[in-house]
């Protein structure tokens, strides 16, 4: 089994719905991130969260929401999707004892029509 | 080579060759720097790291040199194989222990048979 993973793995869904991308992780790590990835951009950090009280903003969060629900588990909304969402996001969690390295989920590819 | 900022750049090489992938980061106070792999329809996947103390450090069939000077890294691969085709992302992180990463656009690296 996957040391982070993410639901759903793609989901396609029409403009001002309301969508929830879930991560859980077994690694034990405190802290987890939501990246997005678009063709030619790289990954942008949408939000993070050190542990379950604290969340922070990434350079990306408008029109997204999170809930850090348990140490193991990070989810993110779009309260109201629209066609720019579009874009394959991935979680990643950290130790912060270890090193920088995140560990990244195998990404959930979103499609807002 | 790779900056935070272009269109994703491309390298072909033949099997067996050795390949340089390289990332021009932006921030002088980064100290720490991570390169990561990423197969199709697959996250990220960290190959190696190096703190900003080092100019060099190897790893299997891999070395990561940094210049921090001009404000560059590179990523080495030594007798390159098929199965290493994908694309490569470098990552900055600006320091304080956030562990923020900002990643550049990434190279993909095709190896032909």
């Amino acid at each position: 089994d996957a040391d982070v993973t993410q639901t759903p793995r793609n989901r396609i869904t029409k403009t001002g719905k309301r969508i929830m991308l879930e991560c859980s992780q077994t690694k034990g790590h405190d802290r987890m991130y939501w990246y997005r990835q678009d063709p030619g951009l790289g990954l942008r950090l949408i939000y993070y969260s050190f542990d379950v009280k604290d969340i922070n903003k990434g350079e990306i969060s408008d029109g997204y929401s999170v809930s850090r629900q348990a140490q193991a588990k990070f989810s993110l909304s779009l309260e109201s999707a629209i066609p720019n969402q579009t874009a394959l996001y991935f979680c990643a969690t950290r130790s912060s004892g270890g090193t920088g390295e995140l560990f990244f989920g195998e990404g959930s590819r979103l499609t807002v029509l | 080579g790779e900056s935070v900022g272009l269109h994703l750049p491309t390298l072909s090489v033949q099997e067996g060759d050795n390949s340089i992938i390289n990332c021009a980061y932006s921030n002088s106070a980064s100290d720490y720097f991570i390169w990561y792999k990423q197969e199709s329809g697959k996250g990220p996947q960290f190959i190696i790291d190096i703190r900003s103390n080092m100019d060099k450090r190897q790893g299997q069939r891999v070395t990561v040199l940094l210049n921090k000077t001009v404000k560059h890294l590179s990523l080495q691969i030594a007798a390159t194989q098929p199965g290493d085709s994908a694309v490569y992302f470098c990552a900055e992180d600006s320091g304080g222990s956030n562990y923020k990463l900002t990643f550049g656009k990434g190279t993909l690296l095709t190896v032909n048979p």
